[in-house]
């Protein structure tokens, strides 16, 4: 069957450090992966994107990494902050039905 | 990107009831997508609609229950039909940007609340 999977558990980190967020996909075939990131009784913010062809891509403290053949990408915040707590979703493309797919998210705490 | 004005923010409702959820778009756009997202899940796609056409239904959620409307680029309404405690949940509405680079644009959700 068709997943996206990413880690129920929330992440709890210090203020400072590197937080490593895990989306792992299976049976799907994206054109690209797209990270959100959702607050409390808000809508989801797009983050960052990255292609199928494309091994990484980075904006300001954000990186992401797309590996095709394990079927996972890697959210990385580096510097993190107190303001980074929140819940990231990643998220699947789907180019026959123009439809995007989301994980159920991962909850990030960081510490001061 | 786009900006969304999703309404209303928040409901109660008794069940058998309707509701219709309504988001403005500050541009033109040709596919809006409505999402269910139950607390701590992810966001379920309910339909995808096009201007011009009927909405397209993914699987488990049917027309005579969640009516799409789009009338015109800027506008979608979803109407939660019939409702049961079961339907409580958060409804988002969404929309791609003008560039795949700019990923999707969301309202804020409606938070309805089934009694």
């Amino acid at each position: 069957s068709q997943k996206i999977e990413q880690n129920s558990e929330a992440l709890n980190i210090q203020e400072g450090k590197t937080a490593t967020l895990t989306c792992n996909y299976t049976n799907y075939s994206p054109a690209y992966l797209q990270w959100y990131r959702q607050d409390p009784g808000r809508g989801p913010v797009f983050l960052l994107l990255i292609r199928e062809n494309e091994k990484e891509k980075r904006k300001e403290r954000l990186k992401v990494t797309f590996d095709t053949t394990l079927k996972q990408s890697l959210f990385h915040i580096t510097a993190s902050q107190p303001a980074d707590s929140a819940t990231y979703l990643c998220a699947i493309y789907l180019t026959g039905g123009f439809k995007t797919i989301f994980g159920a998210g991962t909850r990030l705490f960081v510490k001061a | 990107s786009a900006v969304i004005s999703q309404k209303p923010s928040r409901d109660i409702c008794q069940r058998g009831t309707s509701l219709t959820i309504q988001c403005q778009v500050d541009s033109q756009v040709t596919m809006m997508f409505w999402y269910r997202q139950q607390p701590g899940q992810s966001l379920t796609l309910i339909a995808t609609a096009n201007q011009g056409s009927e909405a397209t239904y993914e699987s488990g959620f049917v027309i005579d229950k969640f009516p799409i409307s789009r009338p015109n680029l800027t506008f979608s309404t979803l109407t939660v039909s019939n409702m049961s405690p079961e339907d409580s949940s958060i409804y988002l509405c969404s929309a791609p940007g003008t560039n795949p680079n700019y990923g999707y644009t969301f309202g804020s959700g409606t938070r309805l609340t089934v009694v």
